[in-house]
C-alpha cells in the first residue's frame, strides 16, 4: 500500500460542476501539498497545509490531521482546470522538500 | 513563472552516456530539491541540497549524483544511462523556514530526458 493514496484516479466533469479530490496518507506529516501539473509538464504548488483549511479563488483545500486525510475542492469548474492534481506529504524535519507523492488525479472538465 | 530555471528542457542521449542537468533556484532560496517523474514510478524525491551541503537523500541511484555550487545553482549528474532513466527531472527551491513559516516549494519546468 502506498503511503499516499489519491482518489479518484480519473475524474471527468462538466463545466460548472463542484469537484472533490481526496488524499489519504499513512505517515505522520509536517505539511501536505496540493500540486497541479498541466499537460506541458510544469508543476505548480496550489496549497501547502499543516492544519485546517485554505482557500484561493475557486479552490479550497482542507486537512484533517487526526484522520490523515485531505481534500481539494474546485467550485464552478472550468475547462482550464483540466490538469493532473497531485497530493504530496512531507514527513517532517527540516527537509520539507523531501516529499512523498500520490499517484495523481487526472481531471478533465468539458465545456 | 516560478523563478526556478532548468536547462536543458529536452535531451536525447544514448544508453551508457552521461548527462548533466542544471538548475538555478529562485533568487535567495538556499534549498534545492531534485525529483524524477517516470511513467512507471510517478514522482519521486531524489535529493536535497541546502546552501551547498547535502541535506536529505531519497531514491537516488548510485549512478546519479548532485551538487550545489557557491552561487546556489545545482547540477544533477546522471551516468551510465539506461533506458529506464528516461523521465522528466524536476528541480525545485524553497525559502528558509519551511512550512512552519508558511513557505512553499517552487518547481522548475523540468528537463525531459530520453535515453535511446
Amino acid at each position: 500500500k502506498n503511503e499516499v493514496e489519491q482518489s479518484p484516479q480519473n475524474l471527468t466533469a462538466q463545466e460548472g460542476e463542484f469537484i472533490t479530490i481526496n488524499c489519504s496518507y499513512s505517515v505522520g506529516i509536517s505539511a501536505l501539498h496540493w500540486l497541479q501539473q498541466h499537460p506541458g509538464g510544469g508543476i505548480v504548488s496550489l496549497f501547502m497545509l499543516s492544519s485546517g483549511k485554505k482557500k484561493h479563488g475557486r479552490l479550497i483545500a482542507t486537512i484533517n490531521i487526526q484522520e490523515k486525510h485531505s481534500s481539494l475542492h474546485i467550485t464552478a469548474s472550468h475547462p482550464r482546470d483540466s490538469a493532473v492534481y497531485i497530493c504530496a506529504v512531507n514527513s517532517g524535519g527540516t527537509s520539507y522538500g523531501k516529499l512523498t507523492f500520490g499517484q495523481g488525479t487526472i481531471l478533465t472538465v468539458h465545456p | 513563472d516560478s523563478g526556478v530555471t532548468q536547462t536543458p528542457k529536452h535531451l536525447i542521449t544514448a544508453t551508457g552516456q552521461r548527462v548533466t542537468l542544471r538548475c538555478s533556484p529562485r533568487s535567495g532560496d538556499l534549498s534545492v530539491y531534485w525529483y524524477q517523474q517516470s511513467l512507471d514510478q510517478g514522482l519521486q524525491f531524489l535529493i536535497q541540497y541546502y546552501n551547498g551541503e547535502e541535506r536529505a537523500k531519497g531514491n537516488i541511484l548510485e549512478r546519479f549524483s548532485a551538487q550545489q555550487f557557491p552561487d546556489l545553482h545545482s547540477e544533477l549528474n546522471l551516468s551510465s544511462l539506461e533506458l529506464g532513466d528516461s523521465a522528466l527531472y524536476f528541480c525545485a527551491s524553497s525559502p528558509r523556514g519551511g512550512p512552519y513559516s508558511g513557505n512553499t516549494i517552487y518547481f522548475g519546468e523540468g528537463s525531459w530526458l530520453t535515453v535511446v
